[in-house]
C-alpha cells in the first residue's frame, strides 16, 4: 500500500515556541492531505484539509493562524502549530489519498508526538 | 455534517471467541465505511472497508456488513487472538476528497 511519512516522529518544546511537522507521501502523489488532531484514549478528530496550491480548509473551532498549512507540492504538507502552549500537547498525524487510484482509502503517517513544556 | 456513533467502547473477549462492533451514520451522502486498527501510539491502519453497494465483504477472519437503509454498519472478528487487541475505528465519508468522520472507537481485549 501507500506510504505516509511523518517526521518528526517525537518533539519537545518551550511554551510560544513554534513547531513544524512535515507530511510526506513517499511512492504517490496527494492533492489532498487530512491533518487530525488525537488526544489520549480519543478518537481522532480533523484539524483541516490540506490542499496542494491553494489554501488549507479548516474544521469549525480550530484557529487557522495558530495551526499553520502550507502544501506546497504533491508529496508534502506542513503544519506548524505557532506560539505553542501546554494544551497544544497531542499526538498530530496526517493522512493522504494516493490520486493513481480511484479507491477512497486514506493512508496515515506514523504520527507526531508533541510535548509542549 | 456527518455524525458517526459506535459501540462499545470497550470490548473484552476471550481467545477464540467472535468480536462485533456497530456503528451508525447520520449523512445518507456517506457510500464508503472504512475500519482502522490503531495499536497504542502508531498510526491507524486499514483493515477492511466496504462501499454502499455492497451488503457485506469479508477477508479471511474479518467481516464488515452494511445496511444502508438502517444507516448501519458492522465490523465481526471471529477466532479471536490475542494480537487482535487493539483500539478499532469506524468512519464514514462521501468520498472523493470529502473529509472522513470517524467514531468515537473500540477498544478491544481479547484475553488469553
Amino acid at each position: 500500500g501507500a506510504v505516509v511519512s511523518q517526521h518528526p516522529s517525537r518533539v519537545i518544546c518551550k511554551s510560544g515556541t513554534s513547531v513544524k511537522i512535515e507530511c510526506r507521501s513517499l511512492d504517490f502523489q496527494a492533492t489532498t492531505m487530512f491533518w487530525y488532531r488525537q488526544f489520549p484514549k480519543q478518537s481522532l478528530m480533523l484539524m483541516a484539509t490540506s490542499n496542494e496550491g491553494s489554501k488549507a480548509t479548516y474544521e469549525q473551532g480550530v484557529e487557522k493562524d495558530k495551526f499553520l498549512i502550507n502544501h506546497a507540492s504533491l508529496t508534502l504538507s506542513t503544519l506548524t502549530v505557532t506560539s505553542a502552549h501546554p494544551e497544544d500537547s497531542s499526538f498530530y498525524i496526517c493522512s493522504a489519498r494516493d490520486l493513481g487510484h480511484s479507491t477512497d482509502t486514506q493512508y496515515f503517517g506514523p504520527g507526531t508526538r508533541l510535548t509542549v513544556l | 455534517g456527518e455524525n458517526v456513533e459506535q459501540h462499545p467502547s470497550t470490548l473484552s473477549v476471550q481467545e477464540g471467541d467472535s468480536a462485533v462492533i456497530k456503528c451508525t451514520y447520520s449523512d445518507s451522502a456517506s457510500n464508503y465505511f472504512p475500519w482502522y486498527k490503531q495499536e497504542l501510539g502508531k498510526r491507524p491502519q486499514l483493515i477492511i472497508d466496504i462501499r454502499s453497494n455492497v451488503g457485506e465483504k469479508k477477508d479471511q477472519r474479518i467481516a464488515v456488513t452494511l445496511n444502508k437503509t438502517a444507516k448501519h454498519f458492522s465490523l465481526h472478528i471471529t477466532e479471536t487472538q490475542p494480537e487482535d487487541s487493539a483500539v478499532y475505528f469506524c468512519a464514514a465519508t462521501p468520498g472523493g476528497y470529502q473529509k472522513v468522520t470517524f467514531g468515537i472507537g473500540t477498544k478491544l481485549q481479547v484475553i488469553p
